[in-house]
């Protein structure tokens, strides 16, 4: 079946440090692809996506691109803030339209 | 923007009474819902899909006497956990897609923590 598997953290990183989070899937046919932010107290928000092999996602300075030859969709950004703490979640919706998270990244950025 | 809602935030029950955990979502209607459920520090596993007007359909595993899911209208779906055990203690989290033209979008409720005594 499908699965997801993304770096474990917890990562702590200094202001303006650059954030890599990797990703690898494991899905039949052509995944979408997502990345999904939790903030503390907060649902799931949707970060970006790529639908296609070779699609780049962005948003907020994070960046993520479909490879399909490695199985991948590592997020990263280049000057990550304070307000990025979070726990990202990496996900992929396959042929079933059901989404296939991976555990979570917990994300702590410190001043 | 969208928005999914939860209640409660957070429950602790004895062991055997049943919880029931709502999930709305505010400002669209959603004829599909979805409930997960997250143990500490891992992925959100889907449990159930809750269909208005029809049955739930669950994942394998799930229990569909244990997990009853109701979805009242296009805007309600509600998870009841019978007979609760120490072991159903979990954080159980749901999502609405809306639909914008071509764009689906899954929107996610806070989360419900259970915690059974």
């Amino acid at each position: 079946g499908d699965s997801v598997t993304q770096m474990e953290g917890p990562v702590t990183l200094s202001e303006e440090a650059f954030l890599t989070i990797n990703c690898t899937y494991t899905a039949t046919g052509y995944p979408s692809l997502f990345w999904y932010v939790q903030y503390p107290g907060e649902g799931l928000q949707l970060l970006l996506k790529a639908t296609k092999a070779d699609d780049k996602g962005s948003n907020k300075g994070f960046e993520a691109t479909y490879r399909k030859e490695t199985t991948s969709f590592h997020l990263e950004k280049g000057s990550v803030q304070v307000s990025d703490s979070a726990v990202y979640f990496c996900a992929l919706r396959g042929s079933n339209y059901k989404l296939t998270f991976g555990k979570g990244t917990l994300l702590t950025v410190n001043p | 923007g969208a928005v999914v809602s939860q209640h409660p935030s957070r429950v602790i029950c004895k062991s055997g009474t049943s919880v029931k955990i709502e999930c709305r979502s505010l400002d669209f209607q959603a004829t599909t819902m979805f409930w997960y459920r997250q143990f500490p520090k891992q992925s959100l596993m889907l449990m159930a899909t809750s269909n208005e007007g029809s049955k739930a359909t669950y994942e394998q595993g799930v229990e569909k006497d244990k997990f009853l899911i109701n979805h009242a209208s296009l805007t309600l779906s509600t998870l009841t956990v019978t007979s609760a055990h120490p072991e159903d203690s979990s954080f159980y989290i749901c999502s609405a897609p809306s639909v914008a033209g071509s764009q689906e979008t899954q929107y996610f409720g806070p989360g419900t923590r259970l915690l059974v005594l």
